[in-house]
């Protein structure tokens, strides 16, 4: 089934440690996106590529780093985890960035203890 | 940045209607968007009004009015499939997707 594959599903991760989380879509679309989802705060824009080679910075970018080497992969790095990053990381995309419909995938679940 | 409200919660009966409310401000404007979101799953798209007026699809309607900055959702003849939190999004002038907190909407029998 074509969509967003996202890894891993959940983690359990000490503050100070490094972390990708994987994000793989196979749409072919050009633009992607890394939202958080905080309870009482929904959805917030983390980083976002508008194509292969470009990214960008959304709401709350800071402490994050995003890579966009291709089409289908937009992987998103926690240098140095802390535990306010705690939260449901979704991946999106869509077919371009003036597009609004974004497709989701599954999330992923992130704990810094 | 955008400012999007809406309530956090409501509840309706099987077979009936709900209205939730979205209200927002934003710095130019290219579209609201619904999103339907089960607990524990991922968003997944609804609708999309950029102009004024309603747009139905089936059992779900969305409305708009751009000089008011409001929009509402519309669910008709709920199911229990229906619970779900519902998520008003805004589309700025740079084209970024900004979201509100949701509305969880829990039908009961």
């Amino acid at each position: 089934i074509a969509g967003i594959t996202q890894a891993p599903t959940s983690q359990i991760l000490a503050a100070g440690r490094r972390m990708t989380l994987r994000c793989t879509q196979d749409m072919r679309h050009n633009a992607m996106y890394w939202y958080r989802q905080d309870l009482g705060l929904g959805l917030r824009l983390i980083h976002y590529s508008n194509t292969a080679g470009t990214t960008g910075k959304g709401e709350v970018p800071d402490g994050y780093s995003v890579s966009r080497a291709n089409t289908d992969d937009f992987p998103l790095t926690l240098a140095s985890a802390v535990p306010s990053q705690t939260s449901v990381y979704f991946c999106a995309s869509s077919d371009s960035w003036e597009v609004g419909e974004l497709f989701f995938g599954e999330g992923s679940r992130l704990t810094v203890l | 940045g955008q400012n999007i409200d809406q309530p956090t919660e409501m509840t309706a009966t099987e077979g009936a209607i709900v209205q939730i409310n979205c209200t927002y401000q934003t710095s130019g404007f290219n579209g609201l968007f619904w999103y339907q979101q089960h607990a524990g799953e991922a968003p997944t798209f609804l609708s999309y009004n950029v102009l004024d007026g309603l747009e139905e699809k089936g059992r779900f309607s969305s409305f708009l009015s751009r000089s008011k900055g409001y929009s509402y959702l519309l669910l008709k003849e709920l199911q229990m499939k229906d619970s779900a939190s519902y998520l008003c999004a805004v589309r700025a002038g740079d084209y970024k997707l900004s979201f509100g907190a949701g509305t969880t909407v829990t039908v009961r029998a």
